[in-house]
């Protein structure tokens, strides 16, 4: 079965903070995606990595950044957090071989 | 700018009946893909449907493609209650790698 964790399912930060979210998948997924969903707007892709270094913007990719050193890591960054960057986040990952992504459990960021 | 509308947006519906979540879409495509989230969980794949006329079938649910009319359908036949979830269409214009979805539609189907 194909695993994707992430760091947290709960967060609380303060404005300006700067916050860490890690997300791990054990099959060895060459594609790995960053949503955030909010009620009624379904989920929205902030970055997805195509490879090791490599990074590209989805729809909404400001304030916001990531980072992928190793193949089965991708973390995303919020350099200053903000209220509006209280919602639930969601890390994916799909092989090059098949069409489905497959998600983590989500992290519930609230940011004060 | 590709738009992703589900309707309704929620679906209450009693036991064994019938009901049809509609998911339709601004911009060619010839994929898209249906997802389920129960409360609290995370997604789970339900159906990839990858060219016009794509028909795909699991237990009561049954989804369907028309790439013409940019839209699909995802068809609940004789509801019961384990069915009650969000559910979410999403369409890809990039190999995979850049899904839009909809809204979502809330289902809860009543013993």
């Amino acid at each position: 079965d194909v695993k994707v964790t992430q760091s947290s399912r709960y967060l609380v930060k303060r404005t300006g903070e700067k916050v860490f979210l890690e997300c791990v998948q054990d099959m060895d997924h060459e594609n790995m995606f960053w949503y955030r969903q909010d009620p009624g707007l379904g989920l929205r892709l902030i970055y997805f990595s195509y490879d090791v270094k490599m990074k590209e913007k989805g729809d909404i990719p400001e304030g916001y950044s990531v980072s992928r050193e190793k193949k089965e890591r991708f973390s995303l960054i919020l350099e200053s957090a903000s209220t509006n960057q209280t919602s639930m986040y969601l890390c994916a990952s799909r092989s090059e071989n098949t069409d489905t992504q497959y998600f983590g459990p989500g992290t519930r960021l609230t940011v004060l | 700018e590709l738009k992703v509308e589900q309707n309704p947006l929620f679906l209450s519906m009693q036991e064994g009946k019938n009901y049809t979540i509609y998911c339709n879409y601004s911009t060619t495509s010839d994929r898209l893909y249906w997802y389920r989230q129960d409360p609290g969980k995370s997604l789970e794949s339900l159906f990839v449907l990858l060219s016009n006329g794509a028909v795909k079938q699991e237990g009561r649910l049954m989804a369907s493609l028309d790439t013409k009319a940019r839209l699909s359908t995802l068809h609940i036949t004789a509801a019961v209650h384990d069915l009650s979830a969000t559910y979410f269409c999403a369409v890809d214009l990039f190999g995979g790698n850049m899904l839009t979805f909809g809204g979502g539609t809330r289902l809860m189907v009543k013993p």
